[in-house]
């Protein structure tokens, strides 16, 4: 079985462009979650979906969005990209949410110049 | 609201010794916890997780963690490391019930394994 997908895998964009990453979570996970790692540091939760719905959202400026298409994939936008938006951004699916416990992908490196 | 600490950010250890890495918390309502390794390059990769019950987990790789409530730590211990352990280890909870789950992360553990 395929796992979670993310694509691209490496990005370099400009400072104030605008950036699009896209996750597909496993066959039958309804849940996606999206982290941003910056280097040396823990994964930082952004948002979280289930059933297309936004279910959390972390404490990021709204230059964050994302949304989960009926196919259960995702994606997720910055607009007016700044240095310290460079990182790792992490997709994670799951079941449901809570105690399923979650599958990330390998994610997608920005790196912001 | 909740956080994780995680006491050591590099831990050096000869192979096949033993490690235990070092997990507490701060919640004021129940929470699951989770054991991440993370490979150079790579997503993270759940190792074990405590939901309920026996508070001795046991997780792929012949990694464990006991849960211990009243020192709110979640500890991960291996008997005997192997060159391929080395990566980076990242414990994390989630808030029990709740219309939301995610998780939140320590800043990570660096095990380092030498021959």
């Amino acid at each position: 079985d395929a796992g979670v997908t993310q694509s691209p895998t490496h990005l370099i964009k400009t400072r104030g462009q605008h950036v699009t990453l896209r996750c597909s979570p496993i066959s039958g996970h309804k849940s996606v979650s999206w982290y941003q790692q910056v280097l040396g540091q823990g994964p930082q939760f952004i948002f979280q979906y289930y059933e297309k719905e936004e279910r959390g959202r972390g404490n990021f400026p709204d230059r964050f969005s994302a949304r989960q298409f009926p196919n259960y994939s995702s994606e997720l936008n910055v607009n007016a990209l700044l240095l310290g938006d460079s990182a790792l951004y992490l997709c994670a699916s799951s079941l449901g949410y809570g105690g399923y416990g979650y599958t990330f992908g390998s994610g997608t490196r920005l790196t912001v110049v | 609201a909740q956080s994780v600490t995680q006491l050591d950010s590099q831990v050096p250890v000869f192979e096949e010794a033993p490690v235990e890495l070092r997990c507490n918390y701060s919640s004021s309502v129940s929470v699951y916890l989770f054991w991440y390794v993370q490979y150079p390059n790579q997503g993270l990769q759940l190792l074990l997780k405590y939901l309920s019950g026996s508070t001795l987990v046991k997780g792929i790789n012949g990694f464990e963690a006991e849960f211990n409530k009243s020192q709110t730590s979640f500890h991960l211990r291996k008997p005997s490391v192997h060159i391929s352990d080395t990566a980076e280890y990242f414990c994390a909870v989630s808030l029990y019930g709740g219309s939301q789950g995610n998780l939140i992360f320590g800043k990570g553990t660096k095990l380092s394994v030498k021959p």
